[in-house]
């Protein structure tokens, strides 16, 4: 499967805790992109990386919130002291050049307990 | 700002029924316009954009600048486009690569 891979698919963690999530982007695509879904709504975007320059940070982003894409291939995403509020799914998508599409991964469950 | 509006969460038709999948938008610049699926335990995947102006899948979609509108249509509905059905906005701009997306719309095609 050459597409956007995402580890791990669930996580369940206690709130207080820290996590990180991991994206695999299609080879070669030089922009990644994080939305987070919660139940009922739209994705909303989070973060951008052109290679492993992050361009965009939403306000959604707050301090907990840190992303890197260290190589300019994969990314992660961490978020410290974790809340409920952050209970959502974490999607991560990447496309190449400038080119308008986006390509999904599957996502990465988040629950906070 | 950007915003997208999907009025109905839900939308059920029959299979050979004319759908439509309403979307608005507010933006003050010229923006791109997309309309992204989710099927049953896929991931999202881009339908069509507007600039394309083509058919996928039987689907349509024309931009309405005067009503800032930018709805999904199909003539016969088939049972295989039940889905989560997303509208989604680019904004202009070279550096401008973010999307915003609706709250979405449950597609169900009942047979």
């Amino acid at each position: 499967d050459t597409g956007v891979s995402q580890d791990p698919r669930h996580k369940i963690t206690k709130r207080g805790q820290n996590v990180t999530f991991r994206c695999d982007p299609i080879s070669e695509h030089n922009r990644l992109y994080w939305y987070r879904q919660t139940l009922g709504q739209g994705p909303e975007f989070l973060t951008y990386f052109q290679n492993e320059a992050q361009l965009e940070k939403s306000r959604l982003l707050s301090d907990r919130f840190s992303a890197e894409r260290p190589k300019g291939s994969f990314s992660t995403l961490e978020i410290q002291r974790t809340e409920q509020g952050d209970s959502a799914m974490y999607l991560c998508a990447s496309s190449f050049g400038t080119s308008y599409e986006q390509y999904f991964g599957p996502g990465t469950r988040l629950t906070v307990t | 700002a950007q915003r997208v509006t999907q009025p109905e969460k839900l939308l059920s038709v029959f299979k050979g029924a004319p759908v439509e999948l309403k979307c608005n938008y507010s933006y003050s610049g010229s923006p791109e316009l997309f309309w992204y699926v989710q099927y049953s335990r896929q991931r999202l995947q881009l339908l069509l954009r507007h600039i394309s102006r083509e058919s996928i899948k039987g689907f349509t979609a024309d931009l309405n600048k005067g009503e800032t509108s930018f709805h999904l249509k199909k003539p016969f509905a088939q049972e295989e486009d039940s889905a989560m059905y997303y509208c989604a906005l680019r904004g202009s701009g070279g550096s401008n690569y973010k999307l915003t997306f609706g709250k979405g719309t449950l597609l169900t095609v009942n047979p």
